[in-house]
């Protein structure tokens, strides 16, 4: 059973134009969702989150949207970069009994923006 | 400040052979997990641990074993190994609390079980 679904599977973007990464959730016990940046090689980083209590949050060029009555939210990366590059997974996590469940990740995206 | 360790980074099993993956972490963090990632399928999660002494079982438990017998470690064990268990594994650490669950991921270790 697949909590998180994350779409598109890869995705290719000129260097300059707008990356949207969607998820879709079905926990409406889920209370928090991160993004996470993968590099090859590397372990996964936060890039940022947010808790349904609000719509949207930005950093820098990376904002997420959180619709909660759909219980979908999104990932765009303005002005996307070459050094943005990298596959993006989105989660969800939830509180039960005296602490945090596991973070359930999406299935990932890879990006890719042309120069 | 190390962070998140793992080892070994890379290793080589026959089927049936035990190994263990070490995890340790150096920010006094309560909340520990192992994922695995395979190609399309994200990262699934094994077993978690939110203090020493408590374990519970994530998404994808069966063939492996874990213990947290300290804040600091959280070895994963892999009692009979099967080449289903080929995968790239991550350890990661957090603080179990509401509102500073930051996720922090060790660098991975690339098992191939022939």
């Amino acid at each position: 059973q697949q909590q998180v679904k994350q779409s598109p599977q890869s995705l290719i973007v000129q260097k300059g134009g707008i990356s949207i990464i969607n998820c879709a959730y079905e926990n409406t016990a889920f209370d928090y969702f991160p993004w996470y940046q993968q590099f090859p090689g590397k372990g996964p980083a936060l890039l940022i989150a947010i808790r349904p209590d609000v719509s949207e949050k930005k950093e820098g060029r990376f904002t997420i949207s959180f619709n909660k009555s759909a219980k979908q939210f999104s990932l765009h990366i303005m002005d996307s970069q070459p050094g943005d590059s990298a596959t993006y997974f989105c989660a969800a996590r939830g509180y039960s009994g005296g602490g945090a469940d596991g973070l359930t990740f999406g299935k990932g995206t890879h990006l890719i923006i042309q120069p | 400040n190390a962070g998140v360790t793992q080892t070994p980074k890379f290793q080589v099993l026959k089927t049936g052979q035990s190994m263990t993956l070490q995890c340790a972490q150096d920010m006094n963090h309560e909340y520990m997990s192992w994922y695995r990632q395979d190609p399309g399928m994200g990262l699934r999660l094994i077993h978690y641990s939110v203090g020493a002494g408590i374990t519970d079982q994530g998404e994808v438990p069966n063939g492996y074993n874990v213990s947290r017998s300290t804040t600091e470690d959280f070895p994963l064990r892999l009692l009979s190994a099967a080449p289903s268990q080929t995968s790239v594994y991550f350890c990661a650490s957090s603080y179990s609390r509401q509102g500073d669950e930051k996720l922090f991921f060790g660098s991975g270790t690339q098992l191939s079980v022939l």
